[in-house]
């Protein structure tokens, strides 16, 4: 059963406007939150996280917001870039281990 | 350090044969990761060690699926007899604990 999903198969921006990515999780233990982004033919690569004691992580064009309430996080991209272009997936982990447990993930496209 | 290594990158079997795919972790990485890749489910944890010990293998699929850690620097996944419905890209990944996790490029297997 998925413990982490992301119901937007897709997602279509203009370059320059804003991306929004969201991610819903189930498990309130979870307690540790990231987003990677892969690019066809390649791994995984880290991109963000955030820790539940934190409600928003800033990194540069990338922000994640978390509200625990309602076990919801988003990705913003500001302002998106057509090499944004790959497919994002949103993955939490709980104290007990260090499993991470992923979304189906988000294609995300920006047209030039 | 060259990051999380996996071979082979594609591997093509025909149903019934033994398949085996190997990872080699980030130097220094306590955990390791094994996941599979489906349009259906995203990213599937299928089990992860720590210290070289299996800590959940709950996500193997079947009997079939089995891996080994032997040593810090190396794993195996394999799969006895092989089906199609095996065939996915699989991920290898290393972590430190509560730190995310470094993806290999991933093997995609086609069993026909």
């Amino acid at each position: 059963d998925q413990q982490v999903k992301q119901n937007s198969p897709s997602l279509s921006v203009q370059e320059g406007r804003i991306s929004i990515l969201n991610c819903d999780y189930t498990n309130s233990m979870f307690d540790y939150f990231l987003w990677y982004k892969k690019y066809p033919a390649e791994g995984p690569t880290f991109l963000i996280s955030i820790s539940s004691i934190k409600d928003k992580n800033e990194d540069g064009r990338f922000t994640v917001f978390l509200n625990k309430s309602a076990k919801h996080l988003s990705l913003h991209i500001v302002p998106s870039q057509p090499g944004d272009s790959a497919v994002y997936f949103c993955a939490a982990s709980g104290r007990t281990g260090n499993q991470f447990y992923f979304g189906t993930g988000t294609s995300l496209t920006v047209i030039p | 350090d060259a990051g999380v290594i996996q071979s082979p990158r594609h591997e093509v079997t025909e149903m019934g044969q033994e398949v085996t795919l190997r990872c080699k972790p980030i130097s220094g990485h306590d955990y390791l990761f094994w996941y599979r890749q489906t349009m259906m489910r995203g990213l599937e944890l299928l089990i992860y060690f720590n210290n070289n010990v299996p800590i959940d293998d709950s996500g193997m699929p079947e009997d079939r699926f089995s891996a080994k850690m032997p040593n810090a620097s190396f794993s195996t996944l394999k799969i006895q007899p092989s089906e199609p419905r095996d065939s996915a890209v699989y991920f290898c990944a290393s972590s430190f604990y509560n730190t995310e996790a470094f993806f290999g490029q991933g093997t995609r297997l086609t069993v026909v």
